[in-house]
C-alpha cells in the first residue's frame, strides 16, 4: 500500500528555522516526483515545488523560490520542506503528494495527511 | 502564473447533476491534456478524482466525469450525493516555470 506519512504539527516563533518531512512507503521512492502544496487557513491549494528523489532534481514555483528549500534523502525514502527564517505568513497546512509515474503522469495520486505549521510570537 | 479560475460555489439537490468549470489559458489548460481534479473534505487531504482531463483512478465513482473544450475544463458530478459535499480543485500542467497550477477552488453544497 502506497503511503506518504508526514511529520507532526509544529508551533514556532518568527525567525526560527524548521524542517518538516514526508516519508514514502509501499513503492519505489526514487522513481516518483514528490511535490509540496501549501494551504493557508481557509484558503485554496498552492503549488510550492517538486523534487525527484532519484537525483534530487528540484523545481520551485516562482512564488516560493528562495523562501523555502525542498530536499530528499533517498536512503530513508523521505522528502523535506524547510525554512531558514519563518514568518507569521508561513502559518498554513503543508501537504506532500506523489506525482504520477513517468513524464506524462502530470497529476498527484497519493497525498500525505498534512503538517500544520503555526508561526506566532 | 495565475491560478486557474473556478466558480466559488456550486450547489444542487440530491440526484441532480452539477458541473464545475476551470478556466485557464493556452499555456496550461488549453495547451495540454493534463488537467486533474481533486476533492477535499474539511480537515482532510485532497483526493485525486480525475486525471488527464477525463480519466478516473481506480476506486473513484463513475458519477464523476471530466472534459475539456479549449481553455476550459469541466468536472461533472451526476447523481449528486450528500458525501459529494466538499471543495473541488482543478490543476493543470503549465509551460511556465511552476510547472503546475491549481484552480481557485469550488465549494459544492448538496441542498
Amino acid at each position: 500500500e502506497v503511503q506518504l506519512v508526514q511529520s507532526g504539527a509544529e508551533v514556532k516563533k518568527p525567525g526560527e528555522s524548521l524542517k518538516i518531512s514526508c516519508k514514502g512507503s509501499g513503492y519505489s521512492f526514487t522513481s516518483y516526483w514528490i511535490g509540496w502544496v501549501r494551504q493557508m487557513p481557509g484558503k485554496g491549494l498552492e503549488w510550492m515545488g517538486i523534487i525527484y528523489p532519484g537525483d534530487s532534481d528540484t523545481r520551485y514555483s516562482p512564488s516560493f523560490q528562495g523562501q523555502v528549500t525542498i530536499s530528499a534523502d533517498k536512503s530513508i525514502s523521505t522528502a523535506y520542506l524547510q525554512w531558514s527564517s519563518l514568518k507569521a505568513s508561513d502559518t498554513a497546512m503543508y501537504y506532500c503528494a506523489r506525482k504520477g509515474i513517468a513524464a506524462a503522469g502530470n497529476y498527484f495520486d497519493y497525498w500525505g495527511q498534512g503538517t500544520l505549521v503555526t508561526v506566532s510570537s | 502564473q495565475s491560478a486557474l479560475t473556478q466558480p466559488a460555489s456550486v450547489s444542487g439537490s440530491p440526484g441532480q447533476s452539477i458541473t464545475i468549470s476551470c478556466t485557464g489559458t493556452s499555456s496550461d489548460v488549453g495547451g495540454y491534456n493534463y488537467v486533474s481534479w481533486y476533492q477535499q473534505h474539511p480537515g482532510k487531504a485532497p483526493k485525486l478524482m480525475i486525471y488527464d482531463v477525463s480519466n478516473r483512478p481506480s476506486g473513484v465513482s463513475n458519477r464523476f466525469s471530466g472534459s475539456k473544450s479549449g481553455n476550459t475544463a469541466s468536472l461533472t458530478i451526476s447523481g449528486l450525493q450528500a458525501e459529494d459535499e466538499a471543495d473541488y480543485y482543478c490543476s493543470s500542467y503549465t509551460s511556465s516555470s511552476t510547472p503546475y497550477v491549481f484552480g481557485t477552488g469550488t465549494k459544492v453544497t448538496v441542498l
